[in-house]
């Protein structure tokens, strides 16, 4: 069965350094791929998005993330961390096999350290 | 600017008491999916619209019901709230057909309260 993977529950960060969060999914093929961020009591926002070509994707709020085929692997990255960016962070893949509907990773939760 | 709008964004209710929740969407989006989100968890799907057609995931409670009367709106019945229920609930949309129908945008969430 598909499944989506995000290793790290919680990962702090001091502002200015740079950030990874990881994701990796399981699927025969090349799924789509998206990356959301949650802020407290607040909705979904999409950050960036894959569906085929360039494997490096840039996205909203100086976020970018790298599809790896090899690795079945979409982490986030971002160069310098603002204290604003402190959310929880959720992969989101959507599996041919399974229409339109999206698996979700258990999320990241990303703290920011002044 | 195209958005999800949900109504309202906390609501308490009463064990056992039915509540509604509300979903509006300015996109024209054929698809419209609640989700459950209970703290520091992933959203959970509990069933989805294309157009009427209506799709319930397997293991949503029969206590949980929905209704899509035009493209527009979509409402979130829970029959007899229980303590488990207290949660988040996300509205989202997408098209219905190609690689962007993968990609959902989502309202700010109603925080439902069970007292």
């Amino acid at each position: 069965a598909q499944s989506v993977t995000q290793p790290d529950i919680h990962i702090t960060v001091s502002e200015g350094a740079s950030l990874e969060l990881r994701c990796n999914y399981s699927y025969g093929a090349t799924p789509y791929l998206f990356w959301y961020v949650q802020s407290p009591g607040q909705g979904l926002q999409l950050l960036l998005k894959y569906f085929s070509g360039d494997t490096l994707v840039q996205g909203i709020k100086g976020f970018e993330a790298e599809f790896k085929r090899s690795q079945s692997s979409f982490n986030l990255r971002k160069p310098s961390v603002h204290w604003s960016d402190a959310a929880e962070y959720f992969c989101a893949v959507g599996f041919k096999a399974a229409g339109n509907k999206l698996t979700f990773g258990g999320g990241t939760r990303v703290l920011v350290k002044p | 600017d195209a958005m999800v709008i949900q109504n309202p964004r906390y609501q308490v209710t009463q064990f056992g008491k039915p509540v509604t929740l509300s979903c509006s969407q300015t996109l024209n989006h054929n698809v419209m999916y609640w989700y459950q989100q209970k703290s520091s968890q992933a959203p959970k799907l509990l069933f989805h619209y294309y157009d009427k057609d209506f799709n319930n995931e397997a293991d949503t409670p029969d206590n949980f019901q929905s209704r899509r009367p035009n493209t527009s709106f979509c409402f979130l019945d829970i029959r007899s709230p229980g303590l488990g229920d207290a949660a988040m609930y996300l509205c989202a949309t997408s098209t219905r057909t190609g690689v962007s129908s993968y990609e959902q945008y989502f309202g700010p969430g109603t925080r439902l309260t069970v007292t």
